[in-house]
C-alpha cells in the first residue's frame, strides 16, 4: 500500500498569512500515461465530514476559494492557503487514488490561528 | 444538489452485526463508483470499501475483509454495508462517499456512528 505522510502535524498561522502543508507519498502517484498526479486534498472542520478541496493535485473543486492551491508532482505535494482566514481553521488531509484501493490518506495537519 | 444520507449506525456488541445504508439523491447514482470511509474518534479517515457503479468491482480494506460486505441497489439509489463479527476497533463514524471522475471522493454524507462495546 502507498503510505502518505503529512508535515507538519499542526501549524499556527496569523490571519492573512500564508500556510503550507506538505504531503509525501511512499511511491509516485504520477501516472505516466496521462501525466496526472492522483492526489487529492480535503478539509475537515469539527463535526463535519471531509470536504474535497483539490484533486489531480492542483485542480480546485468548484466553489473552493482561490486562496487554496495545490502543487507538486510524483511523490511530493503541497497545499497552500495564501492568506489564512478564520474559517480555514480545520484539519487537512491528503489522499492518493493512484492505485486500485486502498486509497490511503495522510494522518492530517491541524491548522490554527496564531 | 447531491445528497448522501447514511443510516443504520448504533451500538453493537463485539461479535455482533449491523447493516448501514446510504440513500443517494441529486445525481445519477448508477453512474458512479461509491466508497465507505470510516473515521475513529480523534483519528483520520480510513477507507473501508469500494464498489463500482455496476457492482462488478469490489475492494475491501484488509482490516474488514471477510467481515464486511458492500452492495448497492441502483434501482433504489442506495448503498449498503453489512458489518458482521464486529470488533471494538470498528467503532467509528462511517461515511458513504461518491467518487468524482476518478478515485477522489467528491461528495460525502454526514456519517453514521457505529459503537462496538460490551
Amino acid at each position: 500500500d502507498i503510505v502518505m505522510t503529512q508535515s507538519p502535524d499542526s501549524l499556527a498561522v496569523s490571519l492573512g498569512e500564508r500556510a503550507a502543508i506538505n504531503c509525501k507519498s511512499s511511491r509516485t502517484v504520477l501516472y505516466n500515461s496521462d501525466k496526472r498526479n492522483y492526489l487529492a486534498w480535503y478539509q475537515q472542520k469539527p463535526g463535519q465530514p471531509p470536504k474535497l478541496l483539490i484533486y489531480w493535485a492542483s485542480t480546485r473543486e468548484s466553489g473552493v476559494p482561490d486562496r487554496f492551491s495545490g502543487s507538486g508532482s510524483g511523490t511530493d505535494f503541497t497545499l497552500t492557503i495564501s492568506s489564512l482566514q478564520a474559517e480555514d481553521v480545520a484539519i487537512y488531509y491528503c489522499q492518493q487514488y493512484y492505485t486500485a484501493p486502498p486509497h490511503t490518506f495522510g494522518q492530517g495537519t491541524k491548522v490554527e490561528i496564531k | 444538489e447531491v445528497q448522501l444520507v447514511e443510516s443504520g449506525g448504533g451500538l453493537a456488541q463485539p461479535g455482533g452485526s449491523l447493516r448501514l445504508s446510504c440513500a443517494a439523491s441529486g445525481f445519477t447514482f448508477s453512474s458512479y463508483n461509491m466508497n465507505w470511509v470510516r473515521q475513529a474518534p480523534g483519528k483520520g479517515p480510513e477507507w473501508v470499501a469500494f464498489l463500482s457503479s455496476s457492482s462488478t468491482t469490489i475492494y475491501y480494506a484488509d482490516s474488514v475483509k471477510g467481515r464486511f460486505t458492500v452492495s448497492r441497489d441502483n434501482a433504489k439509489n442506495s448503498l449498503y454495508l453489512q458489518m458482521n463479527s464486529l470488533r471494538v476497533e470498528d467503532t467509528a463514524i462511517y461515511y458513504c462517499a461518491r467518487e468524482g471522475d476518478s478515485g477522489y471522493n467528491a461528495y460525502w454524507g454526514q456519517g453514521t456512528l457505529v459503537t462496538v462495546s460490551s
